[in-house]
């Protein structure tokens, strides 16, 4: 079974662009997770897709939004770049139900010039 | 937000010794579980446990947890150099099953 796939997995952009990032899930599974990793402020969670709604979302501001699609893909997207944006945002897929794992991708790396 | 914190930030071993981590949280729980991180790449599941149970066992790993201290350790028995990497806990509250609370994790280095 193939894994959790993220999308690039780096990508270089300046300070007030917008960018996209790629996760394909597991297949079958329905709900998939975002999260952002930087060194100051380690793991945190953005939001959760679960059969294309946004079920959980985290204190991230405006800027950060996400979508699902109807084949379980999801994309993340961040607009009005800024120097604290760089990080690497991780996309964790699972079944959706209690009591599952979370199965993650490499993540892609985000630096802000 | 972090759920809580983890200690030691850092630990050194020499190959086939123990190591334990350990995991502190700040709310109830439905379950928690611990991951490996290897350096630039993502995260893997290591194991899950419920609010309910008290104790699980996956080849050399333990882990417990201590819901009345709200805490949770892991042992790692018998450490490898491959062992090393970054290890976190996280655990999920009430129904948000999609949402994961990490600790700041734990750097484990096991010198061959």
């Amino acid at each position: 079974k193939a894994g959790v796939t993220q999308t690039p997995r780096y990508l270089i952009k300046t300070r007030g662009q917008q960018v996209t990032l790629s996760c394909s899930p597991i297949s079958g599974h329905r709900s998939v997770s975002w999260y952002q990793q930087t060194p100051g402020q380690g793991l945190q969670f953005l939001f959760e897709y679960f059969s294309e709604t946004q079920r959980n979302k985290g204190n991230f501001p405006g800027r950060f939004s996400g979508r699902q699609f109807s084949n379980s893909r999801s994309e993340m997207n961040v607009s009005t770049l800024e120097l604290g944006d760089s990080a690497l945002y991780l996309c964790a897929s699972s079944s959706g139900g209690g009591n599952q794992p979370q199965h993650f991708g490499d993540g892609t790396r985000l630096s802000i010039l | 937000s972090q759920q809580g914190e983890e200690d030691p930030q850092a630990l050194s071993i020499q190959e086939g010794e123990n190591a334990t981590m350990n995991c502190s949280y700040k709310t109830s729980i439905n379950n928690l579980q611990w991951y490996r991180q290897n350096s630039g790449r993502g995260l893997v599941h290591l194991i899950l446990i419920r609010s309910n149970e008290r104790e699980k066992h996956s080849g050399r790993l333990r882990v417990t947890l201590d819901t009345s201290k709200k805490s949770s350790s892991l042992l790692i028995t018998a450490s490898r150099a491959a062992d090393t990497a970054s290890y976190f806990c996280a655990t999920v509250s009430g129904t948000s099953y999609g949402k994961l609370t990490f600790g700041q994790g734990t750097i484990l280095t096991v010198h061959p």
